[in-house]
């Protein structure tokens, strides 16, 4: 079966420190991976995301993502973390067994990053 | 660019009234948009995804006769909640995915709707 995990509930870290808020994934074949962040009460914000190509990927905000494929994982991180990062951060991977193929998405089950002045 | 819109932002409605939720990709046209609901700190729970011209397809547990989703063109779906119930209370939110270009199999939100059923 497709998952995605994410096996911290909270991160915190000091303003200015680096952050890396984690993400493994269980797929069959080649991820199609995500991380989106959601702040109170909106909707989410696409960040970043893997198809193919470099395993370091640049996203929006600073943030950026490895992918690990002997680790089967996407942390997301960012060199040196903001107050206002702080926020709900959702990695998925792109559901590719069903049978329509219309890109639905498997999330984690959500990161909250608290960062402190 | 990528941008979708929700509308309305909230909603207070009474029991047994039914609320419509628009949601309408700006910048693109949309052949599949997704709905979701969202309960407090929690992950997003996929009700069904919307094609345009077709019916939409309903995950397992989700009532299709209670939330009626209708995608009457390449950039607007809608959901119907109907009959609601103070258990139908939640955070719903939309995406679109852009099938083209740079942004392909990338799923933009919506910013979301808060339904309070009374």
């Amino acid at each position: 079966a497709q998952s995605v995990a994410q096996p911290e509930d909270q991160v915190n870290v000091a303003e200015g420190n680096p952050l890396t808020v984690k993400c493994t994934y269980s797929v069959s074949g080649n991820p199609y991976l995500f991380w989106y962040v959601q702040y109170p009460n909106r909707g989410l914000q696409f960040l970043l995301k893997y198809i193919t190509g470099d395993n370091l990927v640049k996203g929006s905000y600073g943030f950026e993502a490895e992918f690990n494929k002997s680790q089967t994982s996407f942390h997301l991180k960012k060199p040196s973390a903001l107050v206002s990062d702080s926020a709900l951060y959702f990695c998925a991977v792109r559901d590719i067994l069903g049978s329509s193929n219309t890109g639905k998405l498997i999330f984690g089950q959500g990161t909250t990053l608290q960062v402190k002045p | 660019g990528a941008v979708v819109s929700q509308h309305p932002s909230w909603v207070i409605c009474k029991s047994g009234t039914s609320v419509k939720i628009e949601c309408r990709s700006l910048d693109f046209q949309a052949t599949t948009m997704f709905w979701y609901r969202q309960f407090p700190k929690q992950s997003l729970m996929l009700m069904a995804t919307s094609n345009e011209g077709s019916k939409a397809t309903y995950e397992q547990g989700v009532e299709k006769d209670k939330f009626l989703i209708n995608h009457a063109s390449l950039t607007l779906s809608t959901l119907t909640v109907t009959s609601a119930h103070p258990e139908d209370s939640s955070f719903y939110i939309c995406s679109a995915r852009d099938p083209g270009g740079a942004r392909t199999d990338t799923q933009y939100f919506g910013p979301g709707t808060r339904l309070t059923v009374l």
